[in-house]
């Protein structure tokens, strides 16, 4: 099924430690991106991308990088995780610009991260 | 300040009720759009609703429907004949449509609702 995939979908790790998420979509679209849920306080943006080879911060962006050197892959990487980062992390997409009425967003299943 | 406020943590319904989710938004974009997502135990998020802030009528798919009044800046959803596969949390969010934001999607806390025989 067409739509956005993302791996792990469970993980453990130790503080310190780093790791990657992978975000694929095969739906062509432009932009992307990466978002953490917590308890109570809705999801919120970490990163994201308009297009291949870009990116930019969005409201909590500290502890994370990204990269999208494939338009179809959005990677999210933590190089020394932290507790504070236990959370699930949702992928998304959009086909990006044009009329707000029909563009609308694309999420991944998720994948729940555990830091002890 | 918050972009999108959800004031309800928590609603409670009988089934076959009908209930409002309260949702109020701030932007001085005068093009945005406005979303609805259910997101159930399993943890997905499901799309259930959008509101164009040109949209000259409140939209509606099926069950669902959005109050939408602009000058309240509010989208309230509105689930008629509630049923208990309703039970699930519930986010509102919007994009606003231009600068340095576009394509940004900012949501409430969410609302958790609960469906009772």
């Amino acid at each position: 099924n067409a739509g956005v995939t993302q791996t792990p979908k469970f993980r453990v790790l130790k503080t310190g430690q780093s790791m990657t998420l992978l975000c694929a979509q095969d739906m062509n679209h432009e932009y992307m991106y990466w978002y953490r849920q917590d308890p109570g306080m809705g999801l919120r943006l970490i990163h994201y991308s308009v297009g291949e080879g870009t990116t930019a911060k969005g409201e909590v962006p500290d502890g994370y990088n990204v990269s999208r050197l494939k338009k179809q892959n959005f990677l999210l990487g933590l190089e020394s995780a932290a507790p504070s980062q236990t959370s699930v992390y949702f992928c998304a997409s959009s086909r990006g610009q044009g009329r707000t009425s029909i563009y609308g967003y694309t999420f991944g299943s998720g994948t729940r991260l555990t830091v002890v | 300040a918050q972009k999108i406020t959800q004031t309800q943590p928590g609603m409670f319904v009988q089934e076959k009720e009908a209930v409002t989710l309260d949702c109020t938004y701030d932007t001085s974009d005068p093009s945005y759009g406005l979303f609805w997502y259910k997101q159930p135990s399993s943890g997905e998020m499901i799309f259930l609703i959008y509101q164009g802030s040109y949209d000259q009528q409140n939209a509606t798919e099926g069950r669902y429907s959005l109050n939408f009044q602009k000058a309240r800046k509010s989208a309230n959803l509105v689930i008629s004949a509630s049923q208990l596969g309703d039970s699930a949390m519930y986010f509102c969010a919007m994009r606003e449509g231009r600068g340095s934001t576009l394509g940004r999607l900012y949501f409430g806390r969410g609302t958790q609702l609960t469906v009772w025989p």
